[in-house]
Parts: structure tokens; sequence; C-alpha cells
């Protein structure tokens, strides 16, 4: 079945690192990609999306672009910030169903 | 509009007894979901409803359990019989088929707890 991994956390920074959270997911088909964010005690917001190869997703500083030779789509952003502490979830919907599959999740922390 | 509702926030319940959910999602959704989340994991996909219609199922969504939508608004989840592996984050998200912006919108999630 489907299924997503991405990297185990939590992911420590500094405030203006690089940040790179890795996805890669196995489907059949074309599904369109997604990335998740949960920040403490609210639900999950959807962040940025991209529906087809080559596609770049970007959001408030974050970026991922859809890869389908290497089944990845990894989440960058240049310069996090403190407030971008939160746990991140990669996610997929294939084609013709309405169900998201999930990762894990990877708990990001920023220290100033 | 307020986005997805949950209620209640919290539940602690003893094993054996049943434990009903409700989501109200946004006025306009005609899609709602229910996934469930254990600590440490992604959430899982338990149902999907297109107006009042269940349309698809899990297999994680074992015979005590059971969710509604009877008017195509708000919705449902009962568990019957509750166990300890039951204890989750239960999350309800809505979205609209029509226009371009498809996306799901969550609620905070009910947080069950079998003891």
């Amino acid at each position: 079945g489907d299924s997503v991994t991405q990297m185990e956390g939590p992911v420590t920074l500094s405030e203006e690192a690089f940040l790179t959270i890795n996805c890669t997911y196995t489907a059949t088909g074309y599904p369109s990609l997604f990335w998740y964010v949960q920040y403490p005690g609210e639900g999950l917001q959807l962040l940025l999306k991209a529906t087809k190869a080559d596609d770049k997703g970007s959001n408030k500083g974050f970026e991922a672009t859809y890869r389908k030779e290497t089944t990845s789509f990894h989440l960058e952003k240049g310069s996090v910030q403190v407030s971008d502490s939160a746990v991140y979830f990669c996610a997929l919907m294939n084609t013709g169903f309405q169900k998201l599959v999930f990762g894990t999740g990877t708990r990001l922390l920023v220290s100033p | 509009d307020t986005g997805v509702s949950q209620n209640p926030r919290h539940k602690i319940t003893k094993r054996g007894q049943n434990v009903t959910f409700r989501c109200d999602p946004i006025s306009e959704h005609n899609r709602l979901y229910w996934y469930r989340q254990t600590l440490g994991q992604g959430p899982e996909f338990l149902t999907y409803f297109q107006n009042e219609a269940q349309l698809e199922k899990s297999r994680l969504l074992s015979d005590r359990f059971s969710a509604e939508r009877p008017k195509g608004s708000f919705s449902t989840l009962e568990i019957q019989r509750t166990e300890q592996g039951d204890s989750a984050m239960y999350l309800c998200a809505s979205s609209s088929e029509i226009g371009k912006n498809t996306e799901a919108f969550f609620g905070q999630g009910t947080r069950l707890t079998v003891v």
C-alpha cells in the first residue's frame, strides 16, 4: 500500500540555520504530496503542496519539490526562526482517493 | 467561520464504556474525515463522508467503531466497549470538492484516554 517515510527527529537547530527534513514515499499512480505542520496546542495546518512531478510548493519561506525519479518531497527552509518550532508531517493523497497517508512526523526545535 | 470544531477536547473513560465524539466542520464543506493519531505517529485515516454518505472506511475501523453524519453537517464518532488500545487523539477534518482550494482543514482533536 501507499506509505510515507520521513526522517526521525527531533531536529535541533539554531535560529537562522538551514533546514532540511527528508521525506520519501511509495505509491502507485501519481499522488499529490503535502507538508502539514502542527504547532504546540494547535491542529494540523497545510504548509504546502505539490500535485505533479517537478512542481515546487512554497509557503512562509518553506519549499519542497516533487521529485518523481527519487520519490521524494524534502522540506527546506533557508533560515529558520524560533517560531518554526513544531512537528512537520509529510503526506500523500493518491489519485481517486480522498484519504491522506501521513509519515510519522518530525519535531523541529529551533533555539535562539 | 471558526474552523473545524471538535468536542470534547479531552475524554477519560473506563475500559468497556462507550464514548461519542462530535465534529462540526467548516459550514460550506461537504467532505468530512476522521483520523486517529497515536503518540509518536502520524494520523491514520479512519473514514470519509461526502455529504451524509460514508464513502470509505479503513480496516482500522473495527465493529466497535461507528461514524455518522446524518444531515451532511456535523458528524459523530462512537466507540463501543472501549479498550486501552483505543487511547489516541481523534482528529476530524473537512474540505470542499468545489473550486480550486480543496485543502483539508483539521480540528484540534479529541484526546481519548481509556483507563
